[in-house]
């Protein structure tokens, strides 16, 4: 496609259920990273993926997020027994290879709200 | 602790006015720092890849300088525009990382 998207760009949800967040990167990108934005702050790294693997996890928070990849390039994000703390925007980008000198592009995000 | 801190958190100014926007990081380890601009409910749009061996990078009216000694990096503007109106994001990536890490933003008001 001609950018990264993600689905569904809204989700509300009730406390202690379970969520799945679906990013498409752009075509033939490699890498792929998941990041979450709380209101009045920047992004936070939560996972990086490179192909089908996770190659850094470091930033998931606990074990209730887990996000999978596997077949390298749609990336579903799944967190269990959802908590208000979780609500969220959840941001996808993907790069061309993992690089360092490459650029990061972002979809729209996914605005998680947990009542 | 690695931080990333932008000044001002807010920032209004009337159109064609030049200004300077900063971010100042703990870790001189960086690989590279990045400038990003976000709209409202939308994604984060790159607009400046400044290397560590760099000092300045230029796009259009946006140039972004960048000092490891003193740890800081700045984001000028020229001739500021209405439809520059946007939180604009710094970030760090640091040697041998692969995830950014960013600071909390500066919002961006440019008046008609």
């Amino acid at each position: 496609g001609a950018g990264v998207s993600q689905t569904p760009s809204n989700k509300v949800t009730e406390k202690g259920k379970y969520v799945e967040l679906r990013c498409d990167p752009i075509s033939g990108h490699t890498a792929l990273y998941w990041y979450r934005q709380s209101l009045g702050q920047g992004p936070e790294f939560l996972i990086y993926f490179q192909g089908t693997g996770a190659a850094d996890d470091s930033g998931l928070p606990n074990d209730r997020f887990f996000a999978v990849r596997p077949e390298g390039s749609v990336s579903t994000l799944k967190i269990q027994r959802t908590e208000r703390g979780d609500s969220a925007v959840y941001l996808c980008a993907s790069s061309s290879s993992g690089g360092a000198t490459d650029t990061q592009y972002f979809g729209p995000g996914t605005r998680l709200t947990v009542l | 602790k690695q931080e990333v801190t932008q000044i001002p958190a807010a920032l209004s100014v009337p159109e064609g006015e030049n200004l300077v926007l900063n971010c100042s990081f703990t870790d001189s380890a960086i690989y590279n720092l990045q400038w990003f601009r976000q709209d409202p409910g939308k994604g984060l749009t790159s607009l400046l890849l400044i290397q560590s061996s760099q000092r300045e990078q230029t796009s259009g009216r946006l140039n972004a300088s960048l000092d490891k000694s003193s740890g800081r990096s700045t984001l000028y503007i020229a001739a500021s525009q209405p439809g520059d109106s946007a939180t604009y994001l710094c970030a760090r990536l640091l040697t041998g990382a692969n995830n950014l890490f960013f600071g909390t933003g500066t919002r961006l008001t440019v008046i008609p």
